[in-house]
């Protein structure tokens, strides 16, 4: 059975730095891309980026190119999603999702991460 | 990034039948069948309806159904019952600056 597992909710300050994970188990965690999809509060869905954990190759939505990092550790089935300088405005919850071999589509969710950033 | 286009809200009665509607370009629905739909109960991870236009994963009720004409791609719900109310997601591969791009999301109601 595919299941992506993510880390815990998180409370944070602004400024602060945070990394979310997102464990893949149940297929083969370096064939298929990983992607992380915002949704901030009240709001739709949004596509940030994904990474292909076979060879680390990985695209960002230029929405949010240069405001956070996307990163891979293969050796245990794991994606991350990284944020050096947190602001108010990155609050929302964040899902992982597997994609499709073709056309990117995600076909597998993790249950979401909610972050909170507030002074 | 412009998001595919959903009506906002939909709505209907149980045992009646819904069409939401999503409108892209040609970079994205006119040009390439990968259109998905989910469903997205608040709280809950999205779960994929329908993939590649028409197509149902395993389990999924065939109460759902997808087609696409032209740059709009759409679901249908028949038979509507009260558990389907939900928000419900489009989303299309495009080739233009990055690889997928999400609907705007629409509220169906279930009175």
């Amino acid at each position: 059975e595919v299941q992506l597992v993510q880390s815990g909710g998180e409370v944070k300050k602004p400024g602060e730095s945070l990394i979310i994970s997102c464990e893949g188990s149940g297929y083969s965690f370096t064939s298929y891309w990983i992607g992380w999809v915002r949704q901030m509060p009240g709001k739709g869905l949004e596509w940030m980026g994904i990474i292909y954990p076979g060879d680390s190759d990985t695209r960002y939505s230029p929405s949010f190119q240069g405001q956070v990092t996307i990163s891979a550790d293969k050796s245990i089935s794991t994606a991350y999603l990284q944020w050096s300088s947190l602001k108010a405005s990155d609050t929302a919850m964040y899902y992982c999702a597997r994609q499709r071999p073709r056309g990117y589509q995600p076909d597998y969710w993790g249950q979401g991460t909610l972050v909170t950033v507030s002074s | 990034q412009s998001a595919l286009t959903q009506p906002a809200s939909v709505s209907g009665s149980p045992g009646q039948s819904i069409t939401i509607s999503c409108t892209g370009n040609r970079s994205d629905i006119g040009d390439y069948n990968y259109v998905s739909w989910y469903q997205h109960h608040p709280g809950k991870a999205p779960e994929v309806l329908i993939y590649e236009v028409s197509h149902r994963p395993s389990g999924i009720s065939n109460r759902f159904s997808g087609s696409k004409s032209g740059n709009t791609a759409s679901l249908t719900i028949s038979g509507l019952q009260a558990e389907d109310e939900a928000d419900y997601y489009c989303s299309s591969y495009t080739n233009t600056y990055a690889p997928l791009v999400f609907g705007g999301g629409t509220k169906l109601s279930v009175l």
